[in-house]
This record gives structure tokens, sequence and C-alpha cells, in this order.
């Protein structure tokens, strides 16, 4: 079983509509939860991230963690084909804060 | 400005050959890593160092040597080359005292292909 479990899609949707992606983790150690977003041929870069539980709001985008399911969820409104990228969750432990373990992306496709 | 770069962006050779990729950062970061990307996107870090120093060495066959020759630069050199190395290569680094020690920033990436 893989630490860091994500659907790899693809997941279409039209433009306007409430995106919701998902990933399961394995290791209770993990306190920093990320989501990147990674557009075709470009890398990753950090979208969103949050420490511990709770919520997180950024504009249209809100990360939610919660640590007693081990399940983290990125919700992005009012999407915009603009959005149409891989989002990677990603986590690390507080001990091996530099050692990141990311899930294998969900691809996402915002249609006009 | 780019932060993070890599050369080559495309590398196609044969099986069997030995070839490096090279990364630098110009972020004045201490912390930089090796990625491999397979093609369902799986995004699995290879090494890293802090400050030319080896802190991760995953389960990486001995044909992939990492070189750090100093704190902005860091090289990867692949023996031996297999069908199964070609994937996408990123490099990334970090700020471990920043505010967020765990964002990476990642360069474009080179894409290995072994025929």
């Amino acid at each position: 079983q893989k630490e860091v479990e994500q659907d790899p899609g693809p997941l279409s949707v039209p433009e306007g509509a409430i995106v919701s992606l998902n990933c399961t983790y394995s290791n209770s150690a993990f306190q920093y939860f990320m989501w990147y977003r990674q557009y075709s041929r470009k890398g990753p870069e950090l979208l969103m991230y949050t420490y511990s539980s709770g919520n997180k709001e950024d504009g249209r985008f809100t990360a939610q963690v919660d640590k007693s399911s081990k399940y983290i969820s990125l919700f992005i409104r009012d999407s915009q084909p603009s959005d149409s990228a891989t989002y990677l969750c990603a986590m690390s432990a507080p001990s091996s804060a530099s050692k990141i373990i990311f899930g294998s992306g969900t691809r996402l496709s915002i249609r006009p | 400005d780019t932060a993070v770069s890599q050369t080559p962006k495309y590398l196609v050779t044969q099986m069997g050959n030995d070839k490096s990729i090279k990364c630098e950062q110009n972020l004045g970061h201490d912390t930089m890593y090796w990625y491999k990307q397979d093609s369902k996107k799986f995004l699995k870090i290879m090494f890293s160092y802090n400050n030319k120093e080896l802190i991760i060495n995953e389960t990486v066959p001995n044909r992939f040597s990492p070189k750090s020759p100093d704190k902005a630069h860091l090289n990867l050199h692949i023996n031996s080359l297999e069908l199964g190395d070609s994937a996408v290569y990123f490099c990334a680094s970090s700020d471990p005292g920043a505010v967020l020690p765990y964002e990476q920033y990642f360069g474009p990436g080179t894409r290995l292909t072994v025929t």
C-alpha cells in the first residue's frame, strides 16, 4: 500500500463547476499537507498548504485536512479553463520536512 | 530570471549509454532534490542534498549518482541506461529556514527517453 493514495482521474467538468480532489494517507506522522499544481510539460508548483487539521481558503481554492480519517481535500469553486492541470497532493512529517511524499496526481480538465 | 533550471530539456539516448543532467538554482536555497516522474505522473524522490551533503538517498539503483559541486548546483549522472529509466526527471530546491520549509521550487524537467 502506498503512503499516499490519489485517484488519477482524468476528471472533466464544465466551466463554473465546483471541483473536489481528494487524497488518503496512511502515515499518522504527517503534519504538513500541500497541494501542488502541475501544468502540462512544466514542473509542479505549490498551490495550497495546511498544517495539521482544519481548513484553509485562498480565493477560489479551499484545502481541508481531516487527520482522524487521514483524508485531505482540495475544492475549487467557479472552476476556469485555466485550472486545467494535474493536481498532486503532498505531505511530510515534522521530523523530515525536506522529504515530501507525493500522491500520483489527478488530471483535471475544465471544459469551456 | 529562471529560479531552477535544468539542462538538457530533452534527452534521447540508447540503452547502455551514460548520460548526465544538470541543475542550477539561483534562489540561494540550501537544499536541492532530484525526483523521477513516471508516465503515470507519480513523482518520487530520489536524492536530496543540503549544502552539498547527501541527506536523502532513496532506494535507487547505484547506476544513478548525484553530485553537488556547490549548493547552487546538483547534477545527476546515470550509467548504463535502461528502458525503465525513461521518465521526466525534475530538480527542485527549498529553504529549510523559510516560513514554509516544505515549499519546493521545481525546474522545468528533463524528459529522458531510452531506446
